[in-house]
């Protein structure tokens, strides 16, 4: 079947701007999770979800960051005045259900902010 | 919070040597030790897992071992080809889901 899936590929934003980034898990995953991998480093973690609710949202860098699941399979990650520092791949990742420990991850979204 | 660090950062065998890359995690409630593979712009794909109640797990060429009790676990890639160079992630996980990966291991295998 399909794998995660994300959007856009690549986005291009000013220092400033407000920017979304989407994620469709892997059908039947309740269990999904965003990462941040910077150039030569791993994933980082950043929220969790568990179906609609966030279950872990520590590894949020600031209050600039958010993210919603409302129906319980595709999420949006939302940053708001973006920073240069924000450039990054944005990682998606899904798994069945929060205690499945296999995630599967999609082909990010590259982010960069000028 | 869990710490994983990952050694080395580069690796460069020729083919058909072995190759082993190690990671050490802080967090001794950690019981779930995903590899994963990542080739160049893409995402990151898992080669191979193990769990806190065994101590090596092993896949065709690919193993991995565990001890607990010094905190650290190693990927070993045998008779390695050229397609699998790429950059190999640790990670550890506890029950709270949150995932930590080490900082990777770019590897190299020279035809």
């Amino acid at each position: 079947g399909a794998g995660v899936s994300q959007t856009p590929s690549n986005k291009v934003t000013e220092k400033g701007k407000y920017v979304e980034l989407r994620c469709d898990p892997i059908s039947g995953h309740t269990a999904l999770y965003w990462y941040r991998q910077s150039l030569g480093q791993g994933p980082e973690f950043l929220i969790y979800f568990q179906g609609t609710g966030a279950a872990d949202d520590s590894g949020l860098p600031n209050d600039r960051f958010f993210a919603v699941r409302p129906e319980g399979s595709v999420s949006t990650l939302k940053i708001q005045r973006t920073e240069r520092g924000d450039s990054a791949v944005y990682l998606c990742a899904s798994s069945l259900t929060d205690g499945s420990y296999e995630q599967y991850f999609g082909p990010g979204t590259r982010l960069t902010v000028t | 919070g869990e710490n994983v660090e990952q050694h080395p950062s580069t690796l460069s065998v020729q083919e058909g040597d072995s190759a082993v890359i190690k990671c050490t995690y802080s967090d001794s409630a950690s019981n779930y030790f995903p590899w994963y593979k990542q080739e160049l712009g893409k995402r990151p794909q898992l080669i191979i897992d193990i769990r806190s109640n065994v101590g090596e797990k092993k896949d065709q060429r690919i193993a991995v071992t565990l001890n607990k009790t010094a905190k650290h676990f190693s990927l070993h890639i045998t008779e390695t080809q050229p397609e699998d160079s790429a950059v190999y992630f640790c990670a550890a996980r506890a029950n709270n889901n949150d995932m930590r990966f080490g900082a990777g291991t770019r590897l190299t295998v020279k035809p």
